[in-house]
Parts: C-alpha cells; sequence; structure tokens
C-alpha cells in the first residue's frame, strides 16, 4: 500500500522569498515520486520526479525537489516565489514495481499564496 | 495541439439523468485513466486502460462505466447521477512500462455539477 501526506494544506509567502512544501510517503516498494502543481481551474501540469537517480531533482520554473529515503520525505522547494507561483500543490506517489498499471496516489494537496 | 483534451469542459445535469464525458490523447500512449478531485480538491484514481484493456478498477459505484474504443480514447459514461456525483473529473494518459513509471499527463477537466 502507498500513501502521501502533505504536511501543510496551505503556504502563504511573499514574493521573492524561498518557498518550502513538505511530503512524507509510504511505500511498500521501491517508489516513483512526482509533484504537480494545478493552477485555478486548469488540469494538472508535472513539474517533476524522482524515478531511482538522482535524489536531487530539478523541475521545471525553478522548482527542485529532494529525495530522503531515510526520512521518507520528498520536499519541494524554490529559492524565490514569483506571483505566478500561486496555485495548489499535489506530491504524488506511484510503486515502480506494482503489476497491475501506473496507480498514482495523491497526497492532500498544499494551496500556495504570494503575497506582493 | 492539445495532449489530452475532455468534453465537456462544464456539466450541469439534474439527478438520474445519464451522461458522458469524452477523452482523447495524441501522445501516442497506451494507458489512460480517469481521476475524480472532490471540493476538497482531493484526487483519486477510478480506472485506467491499457491498450483498450481493463487494469485498474477501484471502489467505484456501477453506475460509472468506462469504456476505451481504441488506445487513444477512454469514455466514462455515468448512470442514475447522484448529487455526490458532483466533482471535477480528470482524464490522464501516459506509457505503461513493467519496472518503471512514466508520468502521467492530465487534460484540463470536466466540472460536473448535479442539480
Amino acid at each position: 500500500a502507498q500513501s502521501v501526506t502533505q504536511l501543510d494544506s496551505h503556504v502563504s509567502v511573499s514574493e521573492g522569498t524561498p518557498v518550502l512544501l513538505r511530503c512524507n510517503y509510504s511505500s511498500s516498494y521501491s517508489p516513483s515520486l512526482f509533484w504537480y502543481v494545478q493552477h485555478p481551474n486548469k488540469g494538472l501540469q508535472l513539474l517533476l520526479k524522482y524515478t531511482s537517480a538522482a535524489t536531487l531533482v530539478k523541475g521545471i520554473n525553478g522548482f527542485e525537489a529532494e529525495f530522503k529515503k531515510s526520512e521518507t520525505s520528498f520536499h519541494l522547494t524554490k529559492p524565490s516565489a514569483h506571483m505566478s507561483d500561486a496555485a495548489e500543490y499535489f506530491c504524488v506517489v506511484s510503486d515502480r514495481l506494482q503489476a497491475a498499471g501506473n496507480k498514482l496516489t495523491f497526497g492532500g494537496g498544499t494551496r500556495v499564496l504570494v503575497k506582493p | 495541439d492539445t495532449a489530452v483534451s475532455q468534453t465537456p469542459k462544464y456539466l450541469v445535469t439534474q439527478m438520474g439523468n445519464d451522461k458522458s464525458i469524452k477523452c482523447e490523447q495524441n501522445l501516442g500512449h497506451d494507458t489512460m485513466y480517469w481521476y475524480k478531485q472532490d471540493s476538497k480538491k482531493f484526487l483519486k484514481i477510478m480506472f485506467s486502460y491499457n491498450n483498450k484493456e481493463l487494469i485498474i478498477n477501484e471502489t467505484v459505484p456501477n453506475r460509472f462505466s468506462p469504456k476505451s474504443p481504441d488506445k487513444a480514447h477512454l469514455n466514462l459514461h455515468i448512470n442514475s447521477l447522484e448529487l455526490g456525483d458532483s466533482a471535477v473529473y480528470f482524464c490522464a494518459s501516459s506509457l505503461k512500462l513493467t519496472g518503471g513509471n512514466y508520468e502521467q499527463y492530465f487534460g484540463p477537466g470536466t466540472r460536473l455539477t448535479v442539480t
């Protein structure tokens, strides 16, 4: 069984300051981990993914995440927030060795508010 | 060039009606999915098809019936709609790879409102 916990339902930052979105996961096998972003009334866009290669993963729009197996964490960071980063962010886990397809399990989401 | 498209984008209907949502992908993927996002933004998988074969079928009422006429299309038919079916439904697609995972590409969503 797999699960994801996003530790903050809301995060508020000022423009130009760092962003940290926290994610912990549980997985029976070797996990693949993803961060998706959803802007208001839009679909989901992939920010970055971890699939057993480098533990520090760089994504689009200046985001990056670090896979820490010992902490079962996959926190998302960005050094300097932009107004356009205001959105809902989802941490997602998938077991790479599962037989029954590519089943994603989503965290509850973190809403990011960026203040000018 | 939309990669994963859904129609309609909005759907308002009354309880008891039957409705369908269509999904198409032009990415050459062999696996497609339906997800439901509730009012609290929680996303949960409903179904997955690989090459027109059902491979994931979560605990979903049998009023929901997916149909995949070919690997580029996955439609969702809902019978006897209920108030609790109101949600945003997302279609997604990916490649299926044993021993690894490719990311899923999502459509723009269909907002279903049942009155």
